[in-house]
């Protein structure tokens, strides 16, 4: 069985600061881990993905994550954060083996980018 | 466009009709999902299509929740006899293969389901 904790329902930050979001899971298995955003109104588009080769991994928009196994987190950051960052920002967690395919997904954190 | 399509994007119905929600996946993308967004829930699993193998319906909250895969490529979602607590955003995914789940899913823009 898999889960996810993201510390923080709410985070704001000023504009070119940097943003750090918290993820962290739990698996029975090795995981595969995904962070994913949503604007209002639309569905969840594809920051980065975890699949077991480099632990740093980087996505679009400038964003990263480090998958660190000794403390179950994958933490999402960005060095300089940009008004169009505003958005839900979610985690997720699948199996690597042939157990459950679909994802599951954190609680969300909603951040906001002050000018 | 190419991306994952659903109808309609939002939908308002009085309490007690039935529903149907459509998804039209990525042009060969094997496996399809359906999640419910909703408030007090977060994003939840309900069902998942992998080619013609049976259907992982593990995640349907009760039996009026139905869905079904016709070729292989459309899904439709039913909600049956409709409640309050159904009203949701439901989003459908869709990735190349279910068995490499290193894929990524990618998502529709949902369908907004409103239950007066």
């Amino acid at each position: 069985a898999q889960s996810v904790t993201q510390l923080g329902s709410h985070v704001s930050v000023s504009e070119g600061a940097l943003v750090l979001l918290r993820c962290n899971y739990s698996s029975s298995v090795p995981p595969y881990l995904f962070w994913y955003v949503q604007y209002p109104n639309q569905g969840l588009q594809l920051l980065l993905k975890y699949t077991s080769a480099a632990t740093l991994v980087k996505g679009i928009n400038g964003f990263e994550a480090e998958f660190k196994k000794s403390e179950t987190s994958f933490h999402l950051t960005k060095p300089s954060a940009h008004m169009s960052d505003a958005a839900e920002y979610f985690c997720a967690v699948s199996a690597s083996d042939t157990g459950r395919r679909a994802l599951t997904f954190g609680s969300g954190t909603r951040l906001q980018v002050q000018p | 466009g190419a991306g994952v399509s659903q109808s309609p994007s939002n939908k308002v119905t009085e309490k007690g009709k039935d529903v149907e929600l459509r998804c039209d996946p990525i042009s060969g993308h094997t496996a399809l999902y359906w999640y419910r967004q909703s408030l007090g829930q977060g994003l939840e699993f309900l069902i998942y299509f992998q080619g013609n193998s049976a259907p992982d319906k593990s995640g349907l909250p009760s039996d009026r929740f139905s869905a079904e895969r016709t070729g292989g490529s459309v899904s439709t979602l039913t909600i049956q006899r409709t409640q309050q607590e159904d009203s949701a955003v439901y989003l459908c995914a869709s990735s190349l293969s279910g068995t490499g789940v290193r894929q990524p899913q990618h998502f529709g823009d949902g369908t907004r389901l409103s239950i007066l």
